[in-house]
């Protein structure tokens, strides 16, 4: 299958500091991406679909001046997590799929990101 | 919105056992897509259904689209150890809803 790389896999910074996590997708073109956040032992909740070259959609209840996502090539979105708090840490991971893998939902995620806000 | 009723939530099992899970939905899904996640990482896509009543093997394991599609199970057969870890239903309704609902999870734990 497509290989989708999440960078940083961990990260721990203090209060207040903004964090970026990268999502790349390696051997194709992801004209769609996605964001999730997972709390342990619970499900991945989506927190934004964005596509290449426009707006991401964040659903509701999500901030988007806290998780600012660019979609900025068809190979790279990121996530900056703003003036991060201690409520913010969570596994964050991204999933790519080309414009058809949107409608049949064969999603590729990433390795994932797990981020600790001290 | 939707929502996905995942059971059971956790499972502990002997080597050589086989497993089964399921995952039912308030409303019609047309896709139902099955992952496993272990520890640390993302979800890896393990098999695709796109047709009620479809029934897809992959290796040991086997999954079916329910005739209502409102339901979808997993088996996995003669369990080894390092079948441990969550499996997620997840589900795609029609039209232009192409996002992804997922279940809450099944842990599978299988003992040597």
């Amino acid at each position: 299958g497509a290989v989708v790389s999440q960078h940083p896999s961990w990260v721990i910074c203090k209060s207040g500091t903004s964090v970026k996590i990268e999502c790349r997708s390696l051997d194709f073109q992801a004209t769609t991406m996605f964001w999730y956040r997972q709390f342990p032992k619970q499900s991945l909740m989506l927190m934004a679909t964005s596509n290449e070259g426009s707006k991401a959609t964040y659903e509701q209840g999500v901030e988007k001046d806290k998780f600012l996502i660019n979609h900025a090539s068809l190979t790279l979105s990121t996530l900056t997590v703003t003036s991060a708090h201690p409520e913010d840490s969570s596994f964050y991971i991204c999933s790519a799929t080309t414009g058809w893998g949107a409608y049949t939902g064969e999603l590729f995620f990433g390795e994932g990101s797990r981020l600790t806000v001290l | 919105g939707q929502q996905l009723n995942q059971s059971p939530q956790s499972m502990f099992i002997q080597e050589g056992e086989d497993v089964s899970m399921n995952c039912t939905s308030s409303s019609i899904f047309n896709t139902w897509l099955w992952y496993k996640q272990e520890p640390g990482e993302g979800p890896v896509l393990l098999i695709a259904l796109y047709k009620a009543g479809e029934l897809t093997s992959n290796g040991r394991l086997t999954a079916q689209f329910g005739i209502t599609r409102k339901d979808s199970f997993l088996n996995i057969s003669a369990s080894i150890p390092s079948d441990v870890g969550i499996y997620f239903c997840a589900g795609r309704g029609g039209g232009s809803n192409y996002k992804l609902t997922f279940g809450k999870g099944t842990l599978l734990t299988v003992n040597p």
